[in-house]
C-alpha cells in the first residue's frame, strides 16, 4: 500500500466548477499535512497546510480527518489558473527531521 | 524573505559523466536541507537531507552523493551517471516545527 494515495486524475472541469480531491494516508504517525501545487515541469509550491479543524484560504477549503487518515481539498468556482497537479503531503518526524510523503499527485484541468 | 537557487536550470549529460548539481539558500540559518529527483510523469524520490554542516543521510541507495559544505549551500553529485539517472532534481529547505518544505526552481537532468 502506498503511504499516501491519490486519485491520479486528471479532473477535467469547466470554469467555475467546483472541484474535490481526496488523499488518504497510511501512517497514523504523521504529525502534519499540507496541499501543494505543481505546475507542468515546475517545482512543487506550496497551496496550504491542512489543520484538524478544517482551514480556508479564499476558494480553497481543506480538511482533515485523523480518525479515517483522510484529508481532502476542496477548489470553488476553478479558475483557468487553478490547471495544475495538486500534491498531496503528509509529515513524518523521523530520525530527529520532518520527512515529507509526497503523493503522486492529482492532475486538474480547467476549461473555458 | 528566504529564497533557494538551484543551477544549472537544465543539462545534458552523456552516460559515464560526472555530475555535480548546486543549490544554495538566502535569508535562513541552519535550514534543513533536502535533495529530490522526480521522473518524468512520477512522484517526489527523497534522496537525501540534511540537518546541518557535513551531516548527510541518504534516503536511498544509489550512485549519487551528496555533501553540505557550508551552512546554506547544498551539493549533489555523482562520479559516473547513468541513463537512469535523468530526471528532475529539486532542492527544498525546512526551517518550520510543522514541516513545511520550500522548493528551488529544479535542474532537469538528461543523461544520454
Amino acid at each position: 500500500r502506498k503511504e499516501v494515495e491519490q486519485d491520479p486524475g486528471p479532473f477535467n472541469v469547466p470554469e467555475g466548477a467546483t472541484v474535490a480531491f481526496n488523499c488518504t494516508y497510511s501512517n497514523s504517525a504523521s504529525q502534519s499535512f499540507f496541499w501543494y501545487r505543481q505546475d507542468c515541469r515546475k517545482e512543487p509550491k506550496l497551496l496550504m497546510s491542512v489543520y484538524s479543524s478544517g482551514n480556508e484560504d479564499g476558494r480553497f477549503t481543506a480538511q482533515l480527518n485523523r480518525a479515517s487518515q483522510y484529508i481532502s481539498l476542496l477548489i470553488r468556482d476553478s479558475k483557468l489558473s487553478d490547471s495544475a497537479t495538486y500534491l498531496c503531503v503528509v509529515n513524518l518526524l523521523s530520525g530527529g527531521y520532518n520527512k515529507l510523503i509526497f503523493g503522486a499527485g492529482t492532475r486538474l484541468a480547467v476549461h473555458p | 524573505s528566504q529564497t533557494i537557487h538551484q543551477w544549472p536550470a537544465t543539462l545534458v549529460q552523456p552516460v559515464g559523466s560526472p555530475l555535480s548539481l548546486e543549490c544554495t539558500v538566502e535569508g535562513t540559518s541552519n535550514p534543513n536541507l533536502y535533495w529530490y529527483r522526480q521522473a518524468a510523469g512520477r512522484g517526489l524520490q527523497l534522496l537525501f537531507y540534511s540537518v546541518g554542516i557535513g551531516q548527510i543521510s541518504s534516503e536511498v541507495p544509489q550512485n549519487l552523493s551528496a555533501s553540505r559544505p557550508q551552512d546554506r549551500q547544498f551539493i549533489l553529485s555523482s562520479k559516473k551517471l547513468l541513463l537512469s539517472d535523468s530526471g528532475f532534481y529539486l532542492c527544498a529547505w525546512s526551517g518550520t516545527f510543522r514541516g513545511e518544505q520550500f522548493f528551488g526552481p529544479g535542474t532537469r537532468l538528461t543523461v544520454l
